[in-house]
């Protein structure tokens, strides 16, 4: 049963922490996308990766948010420092191709305190 | 820019009748997909149902269907036959056909709940 996995599953940390998650998509899908869930904001687009190439990181917070694909069967996305507005779900989706479903991650749970 | 927008933050429905979920959207491009995305309290996101713009036909899947209307740009989704499981968060979704805008962009979402 392929699925996307995402560790951890929730994570508490003090702000001026590092903090990475991970996720590791369905095997032999190319496209990767990173979007964070707040109750004000809702869901929002991060990252998002084509063949491990970033395509558009615009929703992203360039001083303090960076996200890699180390390899294909990888994908990170850490907050150094982390401050308490990035109290979020972060959820991870792959895709086999761009006009294709994008599966969801369970999502990791962060609380910045 | 593309925008989504769900005006029922909250809705409800008894067991066993049908329900109607609102979405409107804003883009100036004319091929692209919608869909509606399911999140029950365990936050896990799941596909309900997905349209393709160049398709006149509305999508159907068991009890949920969509009334697609591209001119109005609206994209309302039918459950029928209300099951205490369709108790969730639910999201409209906009996606480009264009390659390289392969995200995204959902609605603020509307919760449902299920009244045996």
């Amino acid at each position: 049963d392929a699925r996307v996995t995402q560790t951890p599953r929730h994570k508490v940390t003090e702000m001026g922490q590092e903090v990475t998650m991970r996720c590791q998509p369905i095997l032999g899908h190319n496209t990767v996308f990173w979007y964070r869930q707040t109750m004000m904001q809702g869901l929002e687009l991060l990252a998002y990766f084509r063949n491990r190439a970033p395509l558009d990181d615009s929703g992203m917070p360039k001083d303090r948010f960076s996200a890699e694909m180390p390899d294909a069967t990888l994908a990170t996305l850490k907050i150094q420092p982390s401050e308490p507005r990035d109290s979020a779900v972060y959820f991870c989706a792959s895709g086999l191709r761009e006009n294709n479903e994008q599966f969801f991650g369970p999502g990791t749970r962060l609380t910045v305190l | 820019a593309q925008t989504v927008t769900q005006s029922q933050p909250e809705m409800s429905v008894q067991e066993a009748e049908t329900v109607t979920l609102s979405c409107t959207y804003d883009t100036s491009e004319s091929d692209y997909y919608l869909f509606w995305y399911k999140q029950p309290p365990s936050r896990q996101m799941i596909l309900v149902i997905r349209q393709e713009a160049y398709k006149q036909q509305n999508a159907t899947e068991n009890r949920f269907s969509v009334n697609f209307q591209k001119a109005a740009k609206s994209f309302s989704l039918k459950i029928s036959d209300s099951q205490l499981g369709d108790a969730a968060m639910y999201f409209c979704a906009y996606r480009s056909r264009r390659a390289g805008y392969g995200k995204l962009t959902f609605g603020q979402g509307t919760i449902l709940t299920v009244h045996p």
